[in-house]
């Protein structure tokens, strides 16, 4: 596709269930983000990936939340027994590096409410 | 301290005015500067970049980096209606290593 794309669009779960979120990042666009934006508030870092280097993790809030990537394709964050704190739109974002600044493309989020 | 920090808003002005946003920065490491625009419920999009210190115009807007300070800015002429939107200024380092650090965004409005 011509965008980034996630999936699912808005996802509704029970306190305690596991979730997982997905990102299509743009062909060919080696670098990868989460972040979280809790209402009415900026965006807070998650995780980079970049290429095959490990990724930079340094932004996950718990060990409840862990994400993976194939390659330089999909990616999926998963958050195991989610809290209602966890309640945030989930943004992904891809660059290519070749392309300066390193702008990058964000998706249209995943909006996560836990009950 | 926040590396990069935003007066988040909500700023009102009339339609046709000058709108000034800013943002600080603590790391010097820092050398892109990022402009973002984020309408309600959409995902943010890169409106403007610059590196280092300098200007650079792109239409009505003008990003505005001075290092010294560790001051960022953007400027929007004329502004429109459909200009309202959340603003968010973001910095990172030359290695592509570096994380993108976002501001928390300014809340834009603007009157017809």
């Amino acid at each position: 596709g011509a965008g980034v794309s996630q999936s699912p669009s808005n996802k509704v779960t029970e306190k305690g269930k596991d979730v997982e979120l997905r990102c299509d990042p743009i062909s060919g666009h080696t670098a990868l983000y989460w972040y979280r934006q809790r209402l009415g508030q900026g965006l807070e870092f998650l995780i980079y990936f970049q290429g095959n280097s490990a990724p930079d993790k340094s932004g996950l809030p718990s060990d409840r939340f862990s994400a993976e990537r194939t390659g330089e394709s999909v990616s999926t964050l998963t958050i195991q027994r989610t809290q209602q704190e966890d309640s945030a739109v989930y943004l992904c974002a891809s660059s290519s590096l070749q392309a300066a600044p390193r702008g990058q493309f964000f998706g249209p989020g995943t909006r996560l409410t836990v009950l | 301290q926040k590396e990069v920090e935003q007066d988040p808003g909500p700023l009102s002005v009339p339609e046709g005015a000058i709108v000034s946003l800013n943002c600080t920065y603590s790391n010097s490491a820092f050398q892109y500067f990022m402009w973002y625009r984020q309408y309600s419920r959409k995902g943010p999009e890169l409106l403007m970049y610059t590196y280092s210190s300098g200007n650079k115009e792109d239409g009505r807007f003008t990003a505005q980096v001075d290092k010294s300070s560790k001051y960022i800015s953007l400027f929007i002429r004329d502004s429109q209606p459909s200009d309202s939107a959340t603003y968010l200024c973001a910095s990172t380092g030359y290695s592509s290593a570096s994380k993108i650090i976002f501001g928390s965004g300014t809340r834009l409005s603007i009157r017809p």
